[in-house]
């Protein structure tokens, strides 16, 4: 199957700071990406599409101006938690889809707020 | 909207098989998906199915789908201790984003 990277795998941060989260397409142009959370214990929740070369598509109840979704090539989408603060601590998975309409995960970045 | 529900909680004693269920209402779904998450981990994908097609088998894995009933299953045969894990069914519609049932935390014995 298709390999999506997602980097870091781990970060802990102060609150106050921003943090940039990367994913990747290996092998594969993703004209789509999503960005999920996970809260602990809990399923994954959508927290926008991203679409290389527009903006954004934000879920509802999800603050665009706090998470920055950036996607600037077909291999390439970035979140950014902007002043981050410890509520914002989670599990974050990206996924990339294949022309097919398939769907591969990176494997999550962990997000620890101190 | 959408919604995938499954069962959270699954015992089963090892060498027996495993089947998790799973439904959702998006009657436009392309592909279901089912995923494993280890404690601490990131999702593994473990099959899918397009969805035109009933049933597909991967080695110890086997999916159903009731495409009328809108009911994914999920077996796991001679389920060992290593299978332990939260499995997650997903749907995704023709947009591409996938919506995630609860999970149905897999509990093996020895």
């Amino acid at each position: 199957g298709a390999v999506v990277s997602q980097h870091p795998s781990r970060v802990i941060c102060k609150s106050g700071t921003s943090v940039k989260i990367e994913c990747r397409s290996l092998d594969f142009q993703a004209t789509t990406m999503f960005w999920y959370r996970q809260f602990p214990k809990k399923s994954l929740m959508l927290m926008a599409t991203s679409n290389e070369g527009s903006k954004a598509t934000y879920e509802q109840g999800v603050e665009k101006d706090k998470f920055l979704i950036n996607h600037a090539s077909l291999t390439l989408s970035t979140l950014t938690v902007t002043s981050a603060h410890p509520e914002d601590s989670s599990f974050y998975i990206c996924s990339a889809l294949t022309q097919g309409l398939e769907a591969f995960f990176g494997q999550g970045t962990r997000l620890t707020v101190v | 909207g959408e919604d995938v529900e499954q069962s959270l909680f699954l015992s089963v004693r090892e060498g027996d098989s495993s089947v998790i269920n799973c439904t959702y209402t998006d009657s436009s779904s392309t592909y279901l998906y089912w995923y494993k998450q280890e404690p601490g981990a990131g999702l593994q994908l473990l099959t899918y199915i397009f969805s035109n097609m009933d049933m597909k088998q991967d080695q110890r894995l086997t999916v159903l789908l009731n495409k009328k009933d809108k009911h994914l299953s999920l077996r796991i045969a001679d389920t060992q201790t290593g299978d332990s894990a939260i499995y997650f069914c997903a749907e995704s519609g023709n947009t591409g984003k996938l919506i995630f049932g609860q999970g149905t935390t897999l509990q093996v014995k020895p």
